[in-house]
């Protein structure tokens, strides 16, 4: 069984919809991320959550917003998609605490988001 | 602030040639490196990582030696198979106080063939 899961794993919409892209872990990690990709860019951080009240932006965050809705669940919206928001995003969590590698993350499957 | 530069692909080899992908890092502090790998249609993965200076990861064939002097941790196979075509990732992590958030290379496409 997968730790990490996204839903959807594709999605194809038209600009200036909204889309939900949600994450669910089953690791009991407190930390939880969003990235992008995009070819020739790598991975780049949208947002990051610590905790439950802990939420904030990464490097590219405009045009998205998050909700921790609870330890295992993160959710990113685009609340009026454009095209070049087509991408790969990966959710990934990680627990320093825990013992892991230092800030080893775990990534989800990826969502493939088109929009048209 | 942290950055990662690796070498940019495609890389194509034959099976059982030798693989380096290098990648050098700028970072406050004393970061901890990753090497991460995405097969075709998969999220990422550890491959392998170091935690300070002088260590070597190594994983399922492939090793990195984290090099302070010259800020490098390049990837290295002795012999590739057709299993490891995917995309690679150097990463780091900083450690400074309480940011410990992933910085990543832009990754680099290898190839394998039989």
């Amino acid at each position: 069984d997968a730790d990490v899961t996204q839903t959807p794993r594709n999605r194809i919409t038209k600009t200036g919809k909204r889309i939900m892209l949600e994450c669910s872990q089953t690791k009991g990690h407190d930390r939880m991320y969003w990235y992008r990709q995009d070819p020739g860019l790598g991975l780049r951080l949208i947002y990051y959550s610590f905790d439950v009240k802990d939420i904030n932006k990464g490097e590219i965050s405009d045009g998205y917003s998050v909700s921790r809705q609870a330890q295992a669940k993160f959710s990113l919206s685009l609340e009026s998609a454009i095209p070049n928001q087509t991408a790969l995003y990966f959710c990934a969590t990680s627990d320093p605490t825990a013992g892991t590698v230092d800030n080893e993350q775990f990534f989800g499957p990826g969502t493939r988001l088109t929009v048209l | 602030g942290n950055s990662v530069t690796q070498m940019e692909g495609p890389v194509t080899l034959s099976e059982e040639a030798f693989l380096t992908i290098n990648c050098t890092y700028t970072a406050t502090g004393y970061p901890s490196l990753f090497w991460y790998v995405q097969y075709p249609g998969e999220g990422l993965q550890l491959l392998l990582k170091a935690t300070k200076a002088d260590d070597k990861g190594s994983n399922k064939g492939f090793e990195a030696t984290y090099r302070k002097e010259t800020t490098s941790f390049h990837l290295e196979k002795g012999s590739v198979q057709v299993s490891d075509s995917a995309v690679y990732f150097c990463a780091l992590s900083d450690r400074g106080g309480s940011n410990y958030k992933l910085t990543f290379g832009k990754g680099t496409l290898l190839t394998v063939n039989p």
